[in-house]
């Protein structure tokens, strides 16, 4: 099971709006609609913050959105906030019926 | 009331065995599908395991054959049973509840450190 392929790192200025990709295969992202991204702040628990590729949970700021393109998933965050700072995982269930993270990207709001 | 709480981590030595549990409360555990999801110091989160709620399983590569998951709906909780452990198995492992396909409750993790 490989995982996602997402960037080590991304940073912005606070107000500013980024992306986090997530690279899979035709096995994974592209053949099934349920990418999840995550939000990790240092020492905590993972958060669920989007799923099935575009949807978010009613608790979740609406500054967080999820969108897809063939075998690429993508996060936006828009105003950003110095709360942001976190990392950042996507997910999705694969065809071998399992499931798999991506790497990984580490957001630093400047 | 926080809804899922892992317990059983701490030090083992490589070759040892370990049972991790999960206690689950504030939802009908017994209609949810289950996971374990680990993540080693300073890495990314990797997916362990899975039990649907028929109790079906399934497993990462990197732990099949050493690694079981069970449950006990009469006492709403999740175990994860580990043997035949290695360093590489140091992580904080956590529990989560899976919302068809997606985890949308985790637990706060408990550490297990594997180590001579």
């Amino acid at each position: 099971q490989s995982a996602l392929t997402q960037p080590a790192s991304v940073s912005g200025s606070p107000g500013q709006s980024i992306t986090i990709s997530c690279s899979g295969t035709s096995s994974d992202i592209d053949d099934y609609k349920y990418v999840s991204w995550y939000q990790q702040h240092p020492g905590k628990a993972p958060r669920l913050i989007i799923y099935d590729v575009t949807n978010r949970p009613s608790e979740v700021s609406t500054r967080f959105s999820g969108s897809q393109s063939g075998n690429t998933a993508s996060l936006t965050i828009s105003g950003l906030q110095a709360d942001d700072e976190a990392d950042y995982y996507c997910s999705s269930y694969t065809d071998s019926t399992a499931w798999v993270f991506g790497g990984g990207t580490k957001l630093t709001v400047l | 009331e926080v809804p899922l709480v892992e317990s059983g981590g701490g030090l083992v030595q490589p070759g040892g065995s370990l049972r991790l549990s999960c206690a689950a409360s504030g939802f009908t555990f017994s209609s949810y599908w289950m996971h374990w999801v680990r993540q080693a110091p300073g890495k990314g989160l990797e997916w362990v395991s899975c039990i649907k709620s028929d109790g079906s399983t399934i497993y990462a590569d990197s732990v099949k054959g050493r690694f079981t998951i069970s449950r006990d709906n009469a006492k709403n909780t999740l175990f994860l049973q580990m043997s035949s452990l290695r360093a590489e198995d140091t992580a904080v492992y956590y529990c989560a509840r899976d919302k068809y396909y997606h985890l949308d409750v985790w637990g706060e993790g408990t550490t297990v450190t594997v180590s001579s």
